[in-house]
């Protein structure tokens, strides 16, 4: 089965605009952590957001947001303010703690965002 | 504080021959993963070492491809006899010790393999 699911088709949204990228997950560990990367067409990958299984607040960093839904196990992006520079694909992953701190992430396939000035 | 470090950035091999990826991790990090990145797709994890051992190699081809990441110097993904569905682009990734439980990973910038 999928662990993690990305089915939105290119996003686009207009400059300033805000903007949400779903991503939902599947897991039986009581214990995991949620990640957001960004691949611009350069191709590096860049580390956005953090969300732990267990924390209570929403995490958050600078323009990025994520409403995390434990029950739904849905971990969406919300880009606030969008920018040019925010065209990229945007990954969603998840490490699963029970096997190990240390262990694998697990990524979506991806969406592609488009930023339209 | 460098980094992640891979080189080369770009590869090109021809069918048959061997390709040798290298990473060193940031300053501090003992565990180095490995994940390749077909076109279009997300990244699928190959293998995990920590210093002299493999301690995840779930997502390793059976054959072909071998890691190691050796007491002294970097990282090296070795995929022998390569064959045009191994273009892809390699990433590796570090993380430190244990913090908190959970531990951010830090990507490198990718080596794009090209196989004629």
């Amino acid at each position: 089965a999928q662990k993690i699911t990305q089915t939105q088709p290119g996003m686009f949204v207009q400059e300033k605009e805000a903007v949400t990228l779903d991503c939902t997950y599947d897991t039986s560990d009581p214990s995991y952590g949620l990640f957001w990367y960004k691949q611009p067409s350069s191709g590096e990958m860049i580390f956005l957001i953090y969300q732990g299984s267990y924390d209570q607040q929403n995490a958050t960093e600078g323009r990025y947001s994520l409403n995390f839904q434990k029950a739904r196990k849905s971990a969406n992006l919300v880009i606030s303010a969008s920018q040019l520079g925010d065209s990229a694909m945007y990954f969603c992953a998840m490490r699963e703690i029970s096997t190990g701190a240390n262990s694998k992430l697990t990524f979506g396939k991806g969406i592609t965002l488009s930023v339209r000035p | 504080n460098a980094g992640v470090m891979q080189n080369p950035r770009h590869l090109v091999r021809r069918r048959g021959q061997e390709a040798r990826l290298r990473c060193s991790p940031m300053k501090g990090h003992s565990h180095v993963y490995w994940y390749r990145q077909l076109p279009e797709e997300g990244l699928k994890f190959m293998v995990y070492l920590q210093k002299e051992n493999i301690i995840d190699e779930s997502g390793m081809p059976k054959e072909r491809f071998s890691a190691e990441f050796p007491k002294e110097g970097p990282s090296i993904l070795r995929i022998q006899q390569v064959v045009r569905g191994d273009s892809a682009a390699y990433f590796c990734a570090s993380s430190p010790n244990l913090r908190d439980g959970i531990n951010e990973q830090f990507f490198g910038p990718g080596t794009r393999l090209t196989v004629l």
